[in-house]
């Protein structure tokens, strides 16, 4: 089984600039997950899907902050513009449905780093 | 904000050590805790998912107990090896929401 696969790995971009990540999750799982962790803290749940709705995004800075998933799927996660204190490992999850015991599959994340 | 607390915050064992950590949370309100292992440069990997019925969880050399009562789950790792090192997360669900605590990063040794 294919596990979820997210791009880039890495990125560096000076602050203002606006960058994107993509992330694919496993197939037939419903909900999809968008994590930022920080250097020395736990992941901060940022938005939450169920198929292409959204669930939770009460942590997601949305001035700067936006993501999709479109047709339930894939989904993308932008920030523009970028500050200084976005630079963190991005994390995209899924799992097959929101139950609370269902388990989470992450992807290898992105580290973003933004000078 | 729920404040999921995990100790120690690092942890350096020689291999064959027995180690474990600490995951503190409020102790109401909840509906499982999961705990994951994160290896560098790799993707987080669920260990267990722990639910109110207070089970203990096994996997190999690693185990799992909860209690739901003041609000803590010890993680244990008999006989350690090179291979366990990794920073070990636990994760706290309510209403459907994951609070991950800060994590407490292992390193065992020869």
């Amino acid at each position: 089984e294919a596990g979820v696969a997210q791009s880039p790995r890495y990125k560096i971009i000076e602050k203002r600039q606006s960058v994107a990540f993509w992330c694919n999750p496993i197939s037939g799982h419903a909900t999809l997950y968008w994590y930022q962790q920080i250097l020395g803290q736990g992941p901060k749940l940022l938005i939450q899907f169920q198929n292409n709705g959204v669930v939770d995004d009460s942590q997601l800075p949305k001035d700067r902050f936006s993501a999709e998933r479109l047709k339930g799927v894939d989904s993308t996660l932008k920030i523009q513009p970028a500050k200084l204190e976005d630079s963190a490992v991005y994390l995209c999850a899924s799992s097959l449905e929101r139950a609370y015991t269902d388990t989470q599959y992450f992807g290898p994340g992105t580290r973003l780093t933004v000078l | 904000i729920l404040n999921v607390e995990q100790s120690p915050q690092s942890l350096h064992v020689q291999e064959g050590d027995s180690t474990n950590f600490t995951c503190s949370f409020p102790s109401s309100n909840f509906y499982a805790l999961h705990w994951y292992r994160w290896e560098t440069a790799k993707s987080p990997e669920a260990l267990f998912v722990m639910t109110l019925n207070g089970d203990e969880k096994k996997k190999g050399r690693i185990s799992a107990t909860l209690n739901t009562k003041e609000g803590y789950s010890y993680l244990y790792i008999k006989g350690s090896q090179p291979e366990d090192s990794a920073t070990y997360l636990c994760a706290l669900i309510t209403a459907s929401k994951l609070t991950f605590g800060t994590g407490t990063r292992l390193q065992v040794t020869l």
